[in-house]
């Protein structure tokens, strides 16, 4: 069976401070590895995805994430966040075979303070 | 080229009730994905249609039913509403089956349902 823990449930930070939202998963088999981004009021966007080759994935507007199979964790990370950053991210794993199944975690809120 | 489509966006229901929420998948995409957004909580999958087929059920009694129809527009069905039922449904849709394993999931905004 596959799992997401994100670790932290809400993450206050200064604007233009780095910020990393944590993200540990399980799982017996081959995974893709996923970060959507929920606006207030909006549906979910990915964000960036890890499915095979380069285990450090980057989004157009500045985030990363690195895949580290032996930590099973895919943290996400920015170097300098603005307050249009502020949202709901969640990590999600998936790959079981064509069935549409995405496994979510529970959400870490990233709140960016002037 | 349109995106996804819920309705109703907002709903208000009594315990015991039936709910139908609609969802338009984005243009040319033939797969839909619903899921259960309870408050505070991440997305738990509920199913998945895959040219008007399920294809994909997750850990959700049979009173959470579904159709897609030929037009690859979806229905989601609720029969006997309980309390924690409460949550916001969200459809994704996807360019095929392997579109949504790789997460090329298109979400729409969801419809929030309220069981009293």
């Amino acid at each position: 069976a596959q799992s997401v823990t994100q670790l932290d449930s809400q993450v206050p930070v200064f604007e233009e401070a780095p910020v990393e939202l944590r993200c540990n998963y399980s799982s017996s088999v081959s995974v893709y590895l996923f970060w959507y981004v929920q606006y207030p009021n909006q549906g979910l966007q990915l964000l960036l995805k890890y499915l095979s080759g380069s285990t450090l994935v980057e989004s157009i507007n500045g985030f990363e994430a690195e895949f580290n199979k032996s930590q099973t964790s895919f943290h996400l990370r920015k170097p300098s966040v603005h307050i249009s950053d502020t949202a709901e991210y969640f990590c999600a794993v998936g790959g079981s075979g064509n069935t549409g199944k995405l496994i979510f975690g529970q959400g870490t809120t990233l709140q960016v303070k002037p | 080229e349109t995106g996804v489509t819920q309705s109703p966006t907002h709903l208000i229901k009594t315990r015991g009730q039936q709910v139908t929420l609609r969802c338009s998948s984005q243009s040319g995409h033939n797969t839909v994905s619903w899921y259960q957004q309870a408050l505070g909580q991440g997305p738990q999958f509920i199913f998945q249609y895959y040219r008007e087929e399920e294809n994909g059920r997750g850990n959700f009694p049979p009173r959470f039913s579904g159709l897609q129809f030929p037009n690859y527009s979806s229905e989601l069905n609720v029969n006997a509403l309980e309390l924690d039922d409460s949550a916001l449904y969200l459809c994704a849709s996807s360019l095929e089956l392997a579109g949504a394993d790789t997460g090329e999931l298109f979400f729409g905004e969801g419809s929030r349902l309220t069981v009293l």
